[in-house]
């Protein structure tokens, strides 16, 4: 079946690293994403990555996806407390108009 | 560009009472999704379309119809309101092969 599993809490210090971790079952996945949502907000897609890559680095974030262990990670350099936010893991597979498979977020807390 | 909007932005409904959720996309996209958002868990699919006048369901449809009759606009309709939808409800729209798009969401109280 189809299911992605996250952490669902993590607080970190100002200027320090954030590591949140996903798993996932469907090993057709294609993308796999990570959105950012802010309270009140919708979500925001902060970067995806395909599935024959193993790592993306993009500005303070960087994407590690290990296939064989379905394992999803991002990290967030020098965490900010404008990172607050609950971070979502999404797979998607060519079922039902390519929808996304959702994990339950991560509420990530910043404190200074 | 506007992006993705929905509309309204909060309503309460009486059990039993309908409801239409619109969502309008400005970027010419041909697919389209509704998910809904409930406390401790992810966005899980309810309709999704592929193109203008096409439908179908997703995860979990029942008690809920859309349409898409003009290729900007998705619809979704409650004919009649239960508690258990109460929720946040997000319409998304991709164009190309990677990035889905969303609105800011409609919350959505049936007492």
């Amino acid at each position: 079946g189809e299911d992605v599993e996250q952490s669902l809490f993590l607080s970190v210090r100002e200027g320090d690293s954030s590591v949140i971790n996903c798993t996932y079952t469907d090993s057709s996945s294609t993308y796999l994403y990570w959105y950012k949502q802010e309270p009140g907000a919708g979500l925001q897609l902060l970067t995806y990555i395909f599935s024959n890559m193993d790592m993306k680095q993009d500005q303070r974030l960087t994407v590690l996806l290990n296939k064989k262990d379905k394992h999803l990670s991002l990290r967030i350099a020098d965490t900010q407390t404008g990172d607050s936010a609950i971070y979502f893991c999404a797979e998607r597979n060519g079922n039902q108009g390519g929808k996304l498979i959702f994990g339950q977020g991560t509420e990530l807390s910043v404190k200074p | 560009n506007a992006g993705v909007t929905q509309t309204p932005k909060f309503r309460v409904l009486k059990t039993g009472q309908s409801m239409t959720l619109l969502c309008a996309q400005d970027m010419n996209h041909e697919y389209m999704y509704w998910y809904r958002q409930d406390p401790g868990m992810g966005l899980r699919l309810i309709h999704y379309s592929v193109g203008e006048g096409t439908t179908a369901k997703g995860e979990v449809p029942d008690g809920y119809n859309v349409s898409r009759l003009k290729k900007q606009n998705f619809l979704l309709g409650l004919e009649s309101a239960a508690p258990s939808q109460t929720s946040v409800y997000f319409c998304a729209s991709r164009g190309g092969a990677v990035e889905q798009f969303f609105g800011p969401g409609t919350r959505l109280t049936v007492l």
